[in-house]
């Protein structure tokens, strides 16, 4: 692989079940990041990792943990799912946190019913 | 709190060129990004700058006020694969983006 990768690409989910969205980057980045995006809201941060082995809380953490073993994997997890996280989510990394540009993956749409 | 603004859609004809203002309210400011994002598709890196002045790269070229929170993105030569959003993103104290909420730019024949 080249870059950065998410799966799945898309899902159906009903309400109250437990999801784990992948992210996988190949770049030795050592930040990476969980956006959501919603129509007229713009790229809204979940959770961030500046280095593997830690994690924030972005401006929407609720419902949502993260993880980072390593350098290269990132996964989101929605521990019961609700309607209001359908949404399109974007991981992204980037070589270090804020200076350098984000490379995005293709991201995954996900629906909650 | 943390504020970032853009025009919501602008229309221009192609090969025109067209101006794409931001301007943010942020916590601490360490750069701004431009990206641009096809419908459907992920975004992609634009321009960054963090000191005051004119950023050219080909026919896109990104300006940066810093004692005005203010930016633009200039798009010279219109194509019809312009047509995108472009969104606008800060980098606060905390070394975070703040986006924008994008602007969806609408090219014309």
């Amino acid at each position: 692989i080249a870059g950065i990768t998410q799966a799945p690409t898309s899902q159906i989910l009903a309400a109250g079940r437990r999801m784990t969205l992948r992210c996988t980057q190949d770049m030795r980045h050592n930040a990476m990041y969980w956006y959501r995006q919603d129509l007229g809201l713009g790229l809204r941060l979940i959770h961030y990792s500046n280095t593997a082995g830690t994690t924030g809380k972005g401006e929407v953490p609720d419902g949502y943990s993260v993880s980072r073993a390593n350098t290269d994997d990132f996964p989101l997890t929605l521990a019961s799912a609700v309607p209001s996280q359908t949404s399109v989510y974007f991981c992204a990394s980037s070589r270090t946190s804020g200076k350098s540009e984000q490379f995005f993956g293709p991201g995954t749409r996900l629906t909650v019913l | 709190g943390q504020n970032i603004d853009q025009p919501t859609e602008m229309t221009a004809t192609e090969g025109a060129i067209v101006q794409i203002n931001c301007t943010y309210q942020t916590s601490g400011f360490n750069g701004l990004f431009w990206y641009q994002q096809h419908a459907g598709e992920a975004p992609t890196f634009l321009s960054y700058n963090v000191l005051d002045g004119l950023e050219e790269k080909g026919r896109f070229s990104s300006f940066l006020s810093r004692s005005k929170g203010y930016s633009y993105l200039l798009l010279k030569e219109l194509q019809m694969k312009d047509s995108a959003s472009y969104l606008c993103a800060v980098t606060d104290s905390n070394y975070q983006l703040i986006w924008g909420a994008g602007t969806k730019l609408i090219i014309k024949p």
